[in-house]
């Protein structure tokens, strides 16, 4: 089956650590997204990226960071800089197509920090 | 401005009846929008998604894009105690591949 996959589905951090959130798609997808959503709010954009070894900040990246060395994969990292990090983080992958551009979302990753 | 707004709700409205949800975007974004429906604890998945001034239809959903005044809106007909969630309103920031959201409004469909 094609989709989205994101790991682990929950994360406990403690204060001053760093932690990787996995994201992999086997939709043959170009471009890839992270968001940030807390509680009762909509979807902030943290990172994305429109092809394998670029991506762009988005509206909330500090204390985030990322890579895009496959196309199939991903990864954010929450780094210690973060000082709120605890929220449900959300990745999504779309065609590079300004025609149809409907993006897809992962299960999810809710990262408590403890 | 924001770019993308929504009225948090929440909608109720009994079952059966005509759920009508609403966003106004601003000259940032880009003529895509798309909706999501998000069930508590869950991700979002996409309902519609429309490209041009008009409406769309699909089963009992219906997306209308009112270019001249800046609206999208998503009508549910028919509305049932599953369609209770929250429905996130997106839309692409200019030319860019950004997908920028609203903050979402709660439907509640009562039985």
């Amino acid at each position: 089956d094609g989709g989205i996959t994101q790991s682990p589905k929950y994360l406990f951090r403690k204060e001053g650590q760093n932690v990787t959130l996995s994201c992999e798609q086997n939709l043959n997808h170009d471009a890839m997204y992270w968001y940030r959503q807390d509680p009762g709010q909509g979807l902030r954009l943290i990172y994305y990226s429109q092809i394998v070894n670029d991506f762009q900040k988005g509206d909330i990246a500090e204390g985030y960071s990322v890579s895009r060395e496959k196309k199939e994969s991903f990864p954010l990292t929450v780094t210690s800089a973060q000082k709120n990090p605890t929220a449900f983080y959300l990745c999504a992958s779309s065609i590079r197509d300004r025609g149809r551009t409907e993006a897809f979302f992962g299960q999810g990753t809710r990262l408590t920090v403890v | 401005q924001k770019e993308v707004e929504q009225n948090s709700g929440p909608l109720s409205v009994p079952e059966g009846a005509i759920a009508s949800l609403n966003c106004t975007y601003s000259d940032r974004v880009s003529q895509s929008f798309f909706w999501y429906r998000q069930y508590s604890g869950k991700s979002p998945e996409l309902i519609m998604s429309i490209y041009s001034n008009g409406d769309k239809e699909d089963g009992r959903f219906t997306a209308q894009l009112n270019k001249a005044s800046q609206y999208v809106s998503l009508l549910i007909r028919d509305s049932q105690p599953s369609d209770s969630a929250t429905y996130l309103c997106a839309a692409r920031r200019d030319s860019s591949y950004k997908l920028i959201f609203g903050s979402g409004t709660r439907l509640l469909v009562r039985p």
